[in-house]
């Protein structure tokens, strides 16, 4: 079984600032997807950034990047000139693919509050 | 387009009450997924299908709980008897099996209690 660990449950950063979440994760498998999710106070689950396995260059969208170290395990989410519309739980995902076709159920990390000052 | 709707938005029953949760996914998406999210656990799986067929249900907690598939377009999750344990946010997400990073699309949730 896989596991998620985001270890930090909570960080505080001012606007515009550069912020790193961290996460971990365990797994034997080789091929697999990583995902960052946030969930904002409305609780609506949103997806943010996603990274294969076997794609060696860290994902970028907009603000937010990836440095995801394979050997390592860890996949930390980094959120340049943070927003106050930043502020929500974000949330560690890892997927593997299914044997019988497209992909198992998302196992999640226990998230990270990230609160963004004004 | 329209998202994954989930309906009732809120549930609150008494303790011993059956609860039937529902879940519409995305049009032509084939995945569905049923996730729980409370405090003390977090975010967790508790069933999916593909086509329609339940693949894994070793999330689902108890005999209490039970998931249908009938069709493409609904699942329902169903406690009977509800316990205050099963209080929390159901999320039930759907995807389309041949895309590339099987991304899952998530709806609003249900927030459950039970008294």
């Amino acid at each position: 079984a896989q596991t998620v660990t985001q270890s930090q449950p909570e960080m505080s950063v001012q606007e515009a600032e550069t912020v790193t979440l961290s996460c971990t994760y365990d797994t034997s498998e080789n091929n697999y997807y990583l995902f960052w999710y946030k969930q904002p106070p409305s609780r609506q689950m949103i997806l943010v950034i996603r990274q294969e396995a076997y794609k060696q260059q860290n994902a970028t969208e907009n603000r937010f990047s990836v440095n995801f170290q394979k050997a390592a395990k860890s996949f930390s989410l980094k959120i340049s000139d943070s927003q106050l519309g930043d502020t929500a739980m974000y949330f560690c995902a890892f997927m593997k693919p299914s044997s019988g076709g497209g992909a198992d159920g998302l196992t999640f990390g226990k998230g990270t509050h990230l609160i963004i000052q004004p | 387009d329209a998202g994954v709707i989930q309906s009732p938005r809120h549930e609150v029953t008494e303790m011993g009450q059956e609860v039937t949760l529902r879940c519409k996914p995305i049009s032509g998406h084939n995945s569905l997924f049923w996730y729980r999210q409370t405090m003390m656990r977090g975010l967790e799986l508790l069933i999916y299908f593909n086509n329609n067929v339940p693949i894994d249900d070793s999330g689902m907690p108890e005999d209490r709980f039970s998931a249908k598939m009938p069709n493409a377009s609904f699942s329902t999750l169903k406690i009977q008897p509800s316990e205050p344990r099963d209080s929390a946010v159901y999320f039930c997400a759907s995807s389309l099996l041949s895309s590339a990073y099987n991304e899952q699309f998530f709806g609003p949730g249900t927030r459950l209690t039970v008294l």
